[in-house]
């Protein structure tokens, strides 16, 4: 159980283009979904917590008008990087918050590479 | 600042024997506290967890021990396994929220 999804799995795309991200929980609902992006050899960092039929909040440094976020049901979350450009190429992963049992733990999907020329 | 610190890098340990992660945090509001193992080009996948609640919680190969008044946990792998070399972060989180914060991760190597 707790199987989270992401398609696609790598995108490569022209300066200018936005691609859109998504992100599902396969096996359970998840109220919550997170936007990680990490970095070669750092840390994930959080880019948003997108909370199911309503706006997304976003760390500090991350624009929400760039990283577009819509969680519109309880299994699915996009994410669109609009009008990409090189430095938005990244590893982007997102997570599930699954409330099952007693735990309140997240679960990752398998991330995306994007690569902006 | 660095809310959750993973000081080394990378660990080196035979097959067979014990693998030590170690990490230390400095916000006393987080009361939850996970490890999850991440391979290259691959998300994180769930290892274990501890609440601040507990000292010690297993499974399997894997246990983690908390020390609250240190402020440190670690992640215990034994008997270590090839197959277990990835890197592995701790992430932690405080009461009543559900976003989490990762330390840099560790890099641990298995050799055979």
């Amino acid at each position: 159980g707790a199987v989270v999804s992401q398609h696609p799995s790598w995108v490569i795309c022209k300066s200018g283009t936005s691609v859109k991200i998504e992100c599902r929980s396969l096996d359970f609902q998840a109220t919550t979904m997170f936007w990680y992006r990490q970095f070669p050899k750092q840390s994930l960092m959080l880019m948003a917590t997108s909370n199911e039929g309503s706006k997304a909040t976003y760390e500090q440094g991350v624009e929400k008008d760039k990283f577009l976020i819509n969680h519109a049901s309880l299994t699915l979350s996009t994410l669109t990087v609009t009008s990409a450009h090189p430095e938005d190429s990244s590893f982007y992963i997102c997570s599930a918050r699954s409330l099952a049992g007693a735990t309140d733990t997240q679960y990752f999907g398998p991330g995306t590479r994007l690569t902006v020329l | 600042d660095q809310q959750v610190k993973q000081n080394s890098p990378s660990l080196s340990v035979q097959e067979g024997r014990i693998s030590i992660l170690n990490c230390d945090y400095t916000n006393s509001m987080f009361d939850y506290f996970l490890w999850y193992k991440k391979y290259p080009a691959e998300g994180p996948t769930f290892l274990i967890s501890i609440s601040s609640i507990k000292d010690k919680n297993e499974d399997g190969r894997f246990t983690v021990f908390l020390n609250k008044s240190a402020k440190h946990l670690s992640l215990h792998i034994v008997p270590s396994q090839p197959g277990d070399s990835a890197v592995y972060f701790c992430a932690a989180r405080p009461f009543g929220y559900s976003t989490l914060t990762f330390g840099k991760g560790t890099m641990l190597l298995v050799s055979p």
